[in-house]
């Protein structure tokens, strides 16, 4: 059974910095891997996808790496704003799809 | 992006009741659409994944008799929340892909409160 970690639980930082969120999980036999944002009451929104085979992605401000082997992905946000304050949620996706979640990093950014 | 949608956002229901929650996708065809719960402060569980044309395959500790999902068509999928009780207050999120492994559209989520 997946199981997936993510760390730090909450993280409070001032506006402009650059933060690493981490995400680690035990089955490594994954299709992809996908960064989520969830805004309090909200559904989740897609971030970035990472299928198996690659590395990372990148999208703007935000950059995943995936390290299958080992069984661990990153999220790189540079220059954080306010608007970056949500929970990040990690997800690796096993056969058909199924993707299973971390508690996720709730994130706040201090004008 | 494709777009998920669900109905309704929220509702309020007294215990014993029956509640249907819809999820569409509409722009895409979903051969397959997956419903999951997320309790206060918790993370987002996987309830079963709804199959167009077939039965639903539940998740461990999941009772088939209780949610019951229906997958009509490549565009709907519905579960309905039988006989509720306080304790199946929840949010209740579905997701659909174009493709299996690729990227998962979420719908907004339906808050369920029975009281």
């Amino acid at each position: 059974k997946q199981e997936v970690t993510q760390i730090p639980a909450a993280l409070s930082v001032p506006e402009g910095e650059n933060l690493v969120l981490n995400c680690s999980f035990t089955d490594s036999a994954i299709y992809n891997l996908q960064w989520f944002r969830q805004d309090p009451g909200k559904g989740l929104t897609s971030l970035l996808l990472i299928q198996s085979s690659q590395r990372e992605q990148t999208s703007g401000r935000l950059n995943a790496s995936l390290d299958k082997s080992s069984g661990r992905s990153t999220l790189y946000i540079a220059a954080s704003q306010p608007g970056d304050s949500a929970t990040y949620l990690c997800a690796p996706a096993t056969s058909g799809s199924r993707l299973t979640f971390g508690e996720g990093t709730q994130l706040t950014v201090n004008p | 992006g494709a777009v998920v949608s669900q109905h309704p956002s929220w509702v309020i229901c007294k215990s014993g009741t029956s509640v249907k929650i819809e999820c569409r996708s509409l722009d895409f065809q979903a051969t397959t659409m997956f419903w999951y719960r997320q309790f206060p402060k918790q993370s987002l569980m996987l309830m079963a994944t709804s199959n167009e044309g077939s039965k639903a395959t539940y998740e461990q500790g999941v009772e088939k008799d209780k949610f019951l999902i229906n997958h009509a068509s490549l565009t709907l999928s519905t579960l309905t929340v039988t006989s509720a009780h306080p304790e199946d207050s929840s949010f209740y999120i579905c997701s659909a892909g174009l493709d299996e492994g690729d990227t998962q559209y979420f719908g907004p989520g339906t808050r369920l409160t029975v009281l």
